[in-house]
């Protein structure tokens, strides 16, 4: 089955950075885009950076353009997240989710999170 | 960007009983396909989203049938039958015809 295992989140000051990682099993991950979501502690969801199954074009919401870098590594069936100059409004859980298709928005699966703290 | 507008905030149900979200987009998320990219999401209580409903109607795999989404264009619907307990949940929508994707604020169904 679909499995998404997020690691990497913890405590960091603002300013710093952190590198977050998806690993993926149970489907073939080098064929599909996979997205980065956020969620503020008891907020709703944000959509925060998609990359396609090749790597190639990137696409990032505003609130993270220039700090963050998506990434993956189709060998190591892994994804990525690069965060840096971190701020507190960065805190949250992060989820890394599967796009099924070719449409943006058909995600069916999520991992289950990682927490990221942003305070001095 | 879309903004997706939820109502109502919260919502209590009694077992058995239906319930109805409704989802407003401030724009059409009709695409020239014909196809209509509006999803429908619930986060039980500390879990991850999980699909319920996608292209407005469809049902995801797994998904019991007392789930049914409906609407076109800007106004769409997500409908449960009759609730059941393991129902409980922030139910969120999402429209995915253009980045950035947005979602609704959520609505909360506790049950009573």
């Amino acid at each position: 089955q679909v499995q998404l295992v997020e690691s990497g989140g913890g405590v960091v000051q603002p300013g710093r950075s952190l590198r977050l990682s998806c690993a993926a099993s149970g489907f073939t991950f080098s064929s599909y885009a996979m997205h980065w979501f956020r969620q503020a502690p008891g907020k709703g969801l944000e959509w925060a950076a998609i990359v396609p199954y090749d790597g190639s074009n990137k696409y990032y919401a505003d609130s993270v353009k220039g700090r963050f870098t998506i990434s993956r590594d189709n060998s190591k069936n892994t994804l990525y997240l690069q965060m840096n100059s971190l701020r507190p409004e960065d805190t949250a859980v992060y989820y890394c989710a599967r796009r099924l298709g070719a449409t943006w928005g058909f995600v069916d699966y999520w991992g289950q999170g990682t927490l990221v703290t942003v305070s001095s | 960007d879309i903004v997706m507008t939820q109502t109502p905030l919260s919502l209590s149900v009694t077992p058995g009983q239906p319930a109805s979200i409704s989802c407003k987009s401030s724009q059409s998320l009709l695409h020239s396909n014909g196809k209509t990219y509006l999803y429908w999401y619930l986060q039980k209580p500390g879990q991850s989203p999980q699909l319920l409903i996608y292209e407005v109607s469809s049902r995801f795999s797994g998904v019991p049938d007392r789930f049914s989404g409906s609407g076109s264009g800007t106004d769409f619907t997500l409908k449960i039958s009759r609730v059941e307990a393991e129902d409980v949940g922030v139910y969120y929508c999402m429209q995915g015809i253009h980045l950035p994707l947005t979602f609704g604020g959520g609505t909360k169904v506790e049950i009573k």
